[in-house]
């Protein structure tokens, strides 16, 4: 496979439940990133990892927990998420972070649903 | 801090009809812009870009011209497709690690 991937695809769960969302880069990019996309907010950046250290968290509660176990795979693990939480979630790749970074590459996103 | 703000939509246009969406930036120096564009049930896919001032990134018939002395990057094509039809996004580099993204514009081409 190329670019880059997320799984699944659609995912409904509880406010109990605990899942993970999966995202890995086929592009030999160092640096990647976790979106939540909404339909009231415009896109927000919730981490950032760059050489596998996260270097970014932008207030994101702690209901959702990232993991980077190596530069070509990123995890967002969920656990008892609230209905507001619903929305697409979508893993970015660059080649660098920084200011003058590369554009970013998106997979297809995650389209979660919490009952 | 470092912004951008692009019309909102939604925009609805008969096939083949002149598009303008507008994007306006707020920045400290002249970052790299961009145009994003998201189809129906897909992620975000670059369309184009520009590094410098009066660049113009072009790509599928896309266009749009980094203007400084207007804060501009405004993205326009000349015949619209009905395959057009998608949300499209203007999208500045931010610090070190953050993509600065404008609402989005959605786009609905009928034949």
């Amino acid at each position: 496979e190329t670019g880059v991937t997320q799984t699944p695809r659609h995912l409904v769960m509880g406010m109990t439940n605990k899942k993970s969302l999966k995202c890995e880069q086929h592009l030999g990019h160092n640096a990647m990133y976790w979106y939540k996309q909404s339909a009231k907010k415009p896109l927000e950046l919730m981490f950032v990892y760059s050489l596998e250290e996260r270097v970014e968290n932008n207030s994101v509660p702690s209901r959702f927990s990232p993991e980077c176990p190596n530069s070509s795979h990123l995890f967002l693990h969920l656990h008892t998420l609230q209905p507001e939480d619903s929305a697409l979630y979508l893993c970015a790749s660059s080649p660098v972070s920084g200011r003058n970074s590369y554009e970013q590459y998106f997979g297809p996103g995650t389209r979660l649903t919490v009952t | 801090g470092d912004s951008v703000t692009q019309m909102e939509g939604p925009v609805t246009l008969s096939e083949e009809a002149f598009l303008t969406i507008n994007c306006t930036y707020t920045a400290t120096g002249y970052p790299s812009l961009f145009w994003y564009v998201q189809y129906p049930g897909e992620g975000l896919q670059l369309l184009l870009k520009a590094t410098k001032a009066d660049d113009k990134g072009s790509n599928k018939g896309f266009e749009a011209t980094y203007r400084k002395e207007t804060t501009s990057f405004h993205l326009e094509k000349g015949s619209v497709q009905v395959s057009d039809s998608a949300v499209y996004f203007c999208a500045l580099p931010y610090n070190n690690n953050d993509m600065r993204f404008g609402a989005g514009t959605r786009l609905t081409v009928k034949p």
